[in-house]
């Protein structure tokens, strides 16, 4: 089946821990993007990656950082910078611009211990 | 003012019932116009593409009017299975893919 999967589903970080969440897409998608959604608030745009190797920051990337080794896989590290790193992570994937519309894997939850 | 603006709701409407959901947006340059459904605690998935002719789903209908930066979903004979929280969503203009996310409009149907 293709698609976007995230891993782990759920997460806990202690203080001054840096964590890594997994995404993979086998979609064949050059674009793939990370979103940090609060309650009751939209997704918000943490980074961005429209090739390999290549990535930019969005509107809320003080704390994050992502790498984009290769095309299938953009992993995203909340570092102990993110001082209120409780949220639902959403990645996503696309073809790219701009026929961009964006596929989403099913969320992990971060919550601090 | 935000980017991509909604009525958070709820909306509380009785099953059959016909509903309206209004968004507007403040980029001029967007392009690409979209409604996710998003159900509790779940990811976004996409529910249609708006275009400027307007385009329908089966009991769904969007419009798109870029005149006064509007896009609507209309959705008839509500169904129970309608409950979901609904996104506006545009892309930023410029070829980056970049896309803003309306905080969304929560639809309660009722039997």
């Amino acid at each position: 089946d293709g698609g976007i999967t995230q891993s782990p589903k759920y997460l806990f970080r202690k203080e001054g821990q840096n964590v890594t969440l997994s995404c993979e897409q086998n979609l064949n998608h050059d674009a793939m993007y990370w979103y940090r959604q609060d309650p009751g608030q939209g997704l918000r745009l943490i980074y961005y990656s429209q090739i390999v190797n290549d990535f930019q920051k969005g509107d809320i990337a003080e704390g994050y950082s992502v790498s984009r080794e290769k095309k299938e896989s953009f992993p995203l590290t909340v570092t102990s910078a993110q001082k209120n790193p409780t949220a639902f992570y959403l990645c996503a994937s696309s073809l790219r611009a701009p026929r961009n519309i964006q596929y989403f894997g099913a969320g992990t939850r971060l919550s601090v211990l | 003012r935000k980017e991509v603006e909604q009525d958070p709701g709820p909306f509380n409407v009785p099953e059959g019932a016909t509903v309206a959901f209004n968004c507007t947006y403040s980029n001029s340059a967007s392009q690409s116009f979209f409604w996710y459904r998003q159900d509790c605690r779940k990811e976004p998935k996409l529910l249609m593409s708006v275009y400027s002719s307007g385009n329908e789903d089966g009991r769904f209908t969007a419009q798109l009017n870029r005149a006064s930066q509007y896009i609507s979903l209309l959705i008839r004979d509500s169904k129970l299975s309608d409950s979901a929280t609904y996104l506006c969503v545009v892309n930023r203009g410029g070829n980056t893919g970049k896309l803003i996310f309306g905080q969304g409009t929560t639809l309660q149907v009722k039997p």
